[in-house]
């Protein structure tokens, strides 16, 4: 069984500021998915990272990953009002045939004006 | 092109009422999913459905029973519904092809 640990859970800063969320999972993957959620809001696909080493970047966010330690950053760049939402990582594995999803518990990030 | 529809919405129920949540999907994809999303919980996984004719539970199927009625449908039965079932319902669904998962716009239900 997957698990998948994220933090910080909870997330304020400034805009302008640069901050990192990490994802460490708990048994080998070589992928791992990056979601949004904005408040009341469904899930949206931002990344999907394929191999040891991917990175991909959509405009202030960059997220990575590192099979090797089980880890993947999503690094926030100049953080701006529009990228408040909870962000979340999740990791896949397969379990009675079939292909799931393990969701971290999200990391709520609000950019303060 | 609708994607992942969910209805309804928004539901209060009263304790030990039934109600079932729909999920119909026009992606044409295989395998589709039921979580719950709790405050500080993340998602957790209720059931999911590899293809037609297939059902597993996932991590907390206690209280809930699915069915996939075809290919673009799968839904989620609470027979008995309690307090702890309050919570906002997704369904996601993805095609074997494809790496990533597509979410319907949630069911917000409150158990009073």
């Amino acid at each position: 069984e997957l698990k998948v640990e994220q933090n910080p859970l909870f997330l304020s800063m400034q805009e302008g500021k640069n901050y990192t969320i990490y994802c460490n999972y708990s048994t080998t993957s070589d992928r791992l998915y990056w979601y949004r959620q904005d408040p009341g809001k469904s899930l949206e696909s931002l990344f999907v990272l394929l191999s040891n080493g991917a990175v991909k970047q959509e405009g202030r966010l960059m997220a990575s990953l590192d099979t090797k330690a089980r880890l993947s950053t999503l690094h926030i760049t100049a953080a701006v009002h529009d990228l408040s939402a909870t962000y979340f990582c999740a990791g896949p594995y397969s379990g009675a045939g079939s292909y799931q999803l393990t969701f971290g518990k999200g990391t709520k990030l609000s950019v303060i004006p | 092109n609708a994607g992942v529809t969910q209805t309804p919405k928004f539901q209060v129920l009263k304790t030990g009422q039934s109600m079932t949540l729909q999920c119909a999907q026009d992606m044409n994809h295989n395998s589709m999913y039921w979580y719950r999303q709790d405050p500080g919980m993340g998602l957790r996984l209720i059931y999911y459905s590899a293809s037609e004719g297939t059902t597993d539970k996932g991590e907390v199927p206690n209280g809930y029973n699915v069915s996939r009625l075809n290919k673009r449908e799968f839904s989620l039965r609470l027979e008995s519904a309690a307090p702890s079932q309050t919570s906002v319902y997704f369904c996601a669904t993805r095609d074997w092809g494809r790496i990533e998962a597509f979410f319907g716009q949630g069911t917000r239900l409150t158990v009073v």
